[in-house]
């Protein structure tokens, strides 16, 4: 089971790109990169997931550089409805039920005006 | 689409009391979880079910009971409620992972429990 270690907490100003890097020396070969955003309130939403070298959708970029032992997520453009904990996870989502899948405390991101 | 949908969204017990959680979701998803969460932490694995029929423990167990009813319904029981059990409950469902590539989980609105 591949332990994941991101900052505690960051800010940044509206209109800035965010970068949120996350350290998983121990990953396994068949395992993903998975990031969830998590408002007040509200269970945790999908942002991203990858494997290697860069994936990219309409709301995150994801960075994984060739040895895989840290990946980034990188918001562009953040707003205040940005601010929320954002969760750095990794397991083998091949396997049945997902069992390897943990949450850590994640990162508390606080948008600026 | 109501997704995934529990009830009831607030509760508070005296110790020793017992309950059931609800949890269903209209994805035709195949796996199925719960989670607690306490205050400022992650989400931890009560129990999941890979499928309509099995069930097996996560990583915070003791205390829990489940039932995967059918596909769509998953119920979390406590059978004699604790101050320790106050926490927010989370479940979840997701399509099994393999071809697909990855395997996103879709979270429900969230039960806060508060045990007296």
């Amino acid at each position: 089971l591949a332990k994941t270690t991101q900052p505690i907490s960051m800010d940044s100003y509206e209109g800035q790109e965010v970068n949120i890097t996350c350290s998983h020396n121990n990953i396994a070969t068949n395992d993903y990169i998975t990031w969830y955003q998590q408002f007040p309130s509200q269970g945790p939403r999908f942002i991203i997931q990858g494997y290697k070298t860069k994936v990219t959708n309409e709301v995150a970029s994801l960075f994984i550089p060739a040895d895989r032992k840290s990946s980034t997520l990188s918001l562009p453009r953040v707003s205040l409805s940005d601010t929320a904990v954002y969760y750095c996870l990794v397991g083998d989502t091949f396997s049945i039920g997902n069992e390897k899948l943990t949450f850590g405390t994640g990162t508390r991101l606080t948008i600026i005006p | 689409n109501a997704g995934v949908t529990q009830t009831p969204k607030f509760q508070v017990l005296k110790t020793g009391q017992s309950m059931t959680l609800q949890c269903a979701q209209d994805m035709n998803h195949n796996s199925m979880y719960w989670y607690r969460q306490d205050p400022g932490m992650g989400l931890r694995l009560i129990y999941y079910s890979a499928s309509e029929g099995t069930t097996d423990k996560g990583e915070v167990p003791n205390g829990y009971n489940v039932s995967r009813l059918n596909k769509r319904e998953f119920s979390l029981r406590l059978e004699s409620a604790a101050p320790s059990q106050t926490s927010v409950y989370f479940c979840a469902s997701s399509e099994l992972g393999g071809l697909a590539g990855y395997n996103e989980q879709f979270f429900g609105p969230g039960t806060r429990l508060t045990v007296l």
